[in-house]
């Protein structure tokens, strides 16, 4: 039972290039998260999804997009990356709407864009 | 837009107590999460309140008043490995955690 996984781990983009990220679980969770944490302002919700095939805008969607074609997989795309999407990416999933059900988070893609 | 708000940063000796405030104003409330997360790794759970009062787990509590829109989480018997982010986090709605911009807590010998 991995739990959840992202790859890759690091990476480093030029100005305009393109990249995914893939999320993935082995817990049959039915929600998945993207976020993306700055120094000095927390985590902040970049899409999210509520299961297979759905995907639905978080509070700084800009410049990225979103597939679940599985409900294992989230995949995070930047079609073209600029210098402000320098963060640590981290993917989160969830099981159901319990009150008490927590998400539990990826280790996190650490991405630099010159 | 959402509101929550914590100490950038705390410093505690080996053993001691230390107490991390957040308040929040939220469009919903639905619960209040408390996640730990050391330097260059994943967040991790802590604790959950959705009643007012105090919530034990070993050396964690965390207590809620939801009236006061407040907070906080206690730390007893710091150990070196507590040295860590503390995430404040709200459920905003069904599905949807706003979170606060975390407090490091800095252990000493």
């Amino acid at each position: 039972n991995a739990g959840v996984t992202q790859t890759p781990k690091f990476r480093v983009l030029k100005t305009g290039q393109s990249m995914t990220l893939l999320c993935a679980q082995d817990m049959n969770h039915e929600y998945m998260y993207w976020y993306r944490q700055d120094p000095g302002m927390g985590l902040r919700l970049i899409h999210y999804s509520v299961g297979e095939g759905t995907t639905a805008k978080g509070e700084v969607p800009d410049g990225y997009n979103v597939s679940r074609l599985k409900k294992q997989n989230f995949l995070l795309g930047l079609e073209s990356a600029a210098p402000s999407q320098t963060s640590v990416y981290f993917c989160a999933s969830r099981f159901g709407l319990a009150q008490r059900d927590t998400q539990y988070f990826g280790p996190g893609t650490r991405l630099t864009v010159l | 837009g959402q509101n929550i708000d914590q100490p950038t940063e705390m410093t505690a000796t080996e053993g001691a107590i230390v107490q991390i405030n957040c308040t929040y104003q939220t469009s919903g409330f639905n619960g209040l999460f408390w996640y730990q997360q050391h330097a260059g790794e994943a967040p991790t759970f802590l604790s959950y309140n959705v009643l007012d009062g105090l919530e034990e787990k070993g050396r964690f509590s965390s207590f809620l008043s939801r009236s006061k829109g407040y907070s906080y989480l206690l730390l007893k018997e710091l150990q070196m490995k507590d040295s860590a982010s503390y995430l404040c986090a709200v459920r905003v709605n069904d599905y949807k955690l706003s979170f606060g911009a975390g407090t490091t807590v800095t252990v000493r010998a």
